[in-house]
């Protein structure tokens, strides 16, 4: 079965550094999505960045990267120059395209706080 | 903006009465989402429409949960004999067929259990 894990409840980062959230997935599939989503206190989920299980090469999308290790399954979220306005709830999630049909699912999240 | 819409938006309901969610993908996604997330929670899975395939109800907490959806449209997801626990925000994302883009999510109905 599918499953996605984020082992850091809670996260701080002084503004302007660079922070890396941890995301660990299982799945038996070959073909997979990793999506990581923003949560901010008003509660709407704002997609950041999209990796494809095929992809050779680590997405990116401005000062969001997504370091894919395939091999351990892990699909770390970094977030360089951090800025206040990146406090908020991270969540990866995973897309499994043959064994489940697509069906998208979430990790527990992680927080991050960023201090000025 | 032709976003995905839900209503209501809040929707707070005595304990033991039943309670309908709507929910209006964005025009032409196929896929459909519905996710519970308690309070500080992470979102918790619950049903899964892709297109005319038959829906992946694995994630439906009891037999109080239904859902539907009207070919390719609009979805509800109905709570019967509603409960404390089930107090929530109830979110719902579509995405195109295919699926290797990103889920677009509504604002969430916030339902309150008293």
């Amino acid at each position: 079965a599918q499953k996605i894990t984020q082992t850091q409840p809670g996260m701080f980062v002084q503004e302007k550094e660079a922070v890396t959230l941890d995301c660990t997935y299982d799945t038996s599939d070959q073909s997979y999505g990793l999506f990581w989503y923003k949560q901010p206190s008003s509660g709407e989920m704002i997609f950041l960045i999209y990796q494809g299980s095929y992809d050779e090469q680590n997405a990116t999308e401005g000062r969001y990267s997504l370091n894919f290790q395939k091999a351990r399954k892990s699909a770390n979220l970094v977030i360089s120059a951090s800025q206040l306005g990146d406090s908020a709830m991270y969540f990866c999630a995973m897309r499994d395209y043959r064994n489940q049909g697509g069906k998208l699912i979430f990790g527990q999240g992680t927080e991050l706080s960023v201090k000025p | 903006g032709a976003g995905v819409s839900q209503s209501p938006s809040n929707k707070v309901t005595e304990k033991g009465k039943d309670v309908e969610l709507r929910c209006d993908p964005i025009s032409g996604h196929t896929a459909l989402y519905w996710y519970r997330q308690r309070l500080g929670q992470g979102l918790e899975f619950l049903i899964y429409f892709q297109g005319n395939s038959a829906p992946d109800k694995s994630g439906l907490p009891s037999d109080r949960f239904s859902a539907e959806r009207t070919g390719e449209s609009v979805s509800t997801l109905t709570i019967q004999r509603t409960q404390q626990e089930d107090s929530a925000v109830y979110l719902c994302a579509s995405s195109p067929r295919g699926g290797y883009t990103e889920a677009f999510f509504g604002q969430g109905t916030r339902l309150t259990v008293v």
